[in-house]
């Protein structure tokens, strides 16, 4: 069964604490992604990445940074925690198509990550 | 305002019931997802459209392109089916957006 893993699913860190959250895909997907989930805000893309060593900022990269070492892991940097990034956090792996990047087809996302920053 | 509203944002339905969901878009779009999160926060994609109908199993998904509007129906809803429904949009710049989500509960 296909998967993509996120270390934690609870996690609680102090104001201006570094935090990592790490995400592992199995399915040799060329494209992953960083969304965070809010109340009445719905899911905002935070970075993707589409090849090792490859980024692009999303709709919402202030406060975040990512790294993507391997092809099956990419991990979210938040580098000094506030509190209003206390949300859920979602990782999310998709192919490639003929080779280019596409941002739809034929995700898959983990479980998620509810971080609260105190 | 946001550029994909879904409605109703929350729905309570008895078992048995035909459940409907929209979702309004207001950009031009290449591809529109339904997605399905349960408690817990996993996400599954159910569905995408670019025209026309789907169908799988108890879940029907459509889209009219002109209108900007797509729905997604479950017939014969079971308490299983309690999830969060999420709509969202292929911009036709590339970028998906997401709407809020309608929070389904089935009671038995």
């Amino acid at each position: 069964d296909v998967k993509v893993t996120q270390s934690s699913r609870y996690l609680v860190k102090r104001t201006g604490e570094k935090v990592f959250l790490e995400c592992v895909q199995d399915m040799d997907h060329e494209n992953m992604f960083w969304y965070r989930q809010d109340p009445g805000l719905g899911l905002r893309l935070i970075y993707f990445s589409y090849d090792v060593k490859m980024k692009e900022k999303g709709d919402i990269p202030e406060g975040y940074s990512v790294s993507r070492e391997k092809k099956e892991r990419f991990s979210l940097i938040l580098e000094s925690a506030s509190t209003n990034q206390t949300s859920m956090y979602l990782c999310a792996s998709n192919p490639s198509i003929s080779g280019r990047p596409t941002l739809t087809y034929g995700y898959t996302f983990g479980s998620g990550t509810r971080l609260t920053v105190v | 305002k946001n550029e994909v509203e879904q409605s109703p944002q929350n729905l309570t339905a008895q078992e048995g019931e035909f459940i409907t969901i929209n979702c309004s878009y207001s950009v031009g779009i290449s591809a529109l997802h339904w997605l399905q999160q349960h408690p817990g926060g996993g996400i599954v994609s159910l569905f995408m459209l670019s025209s026309g109908k789907k169908k799988h199993g108890r879940l029907i998904a459509t889209i009219n392109i002109q209108e900007k509007h797509s729905s997604l129906h479950i017939t014969a809803s079971h308490p299983r089916d309690s999830a969060v429904y999420i709509c969202a949009v292929r911009h036709q710049g590339g970028k998906l957006i997401f709407g809020q989500g309608t929070e389904l509960s089935v009671k038995p």
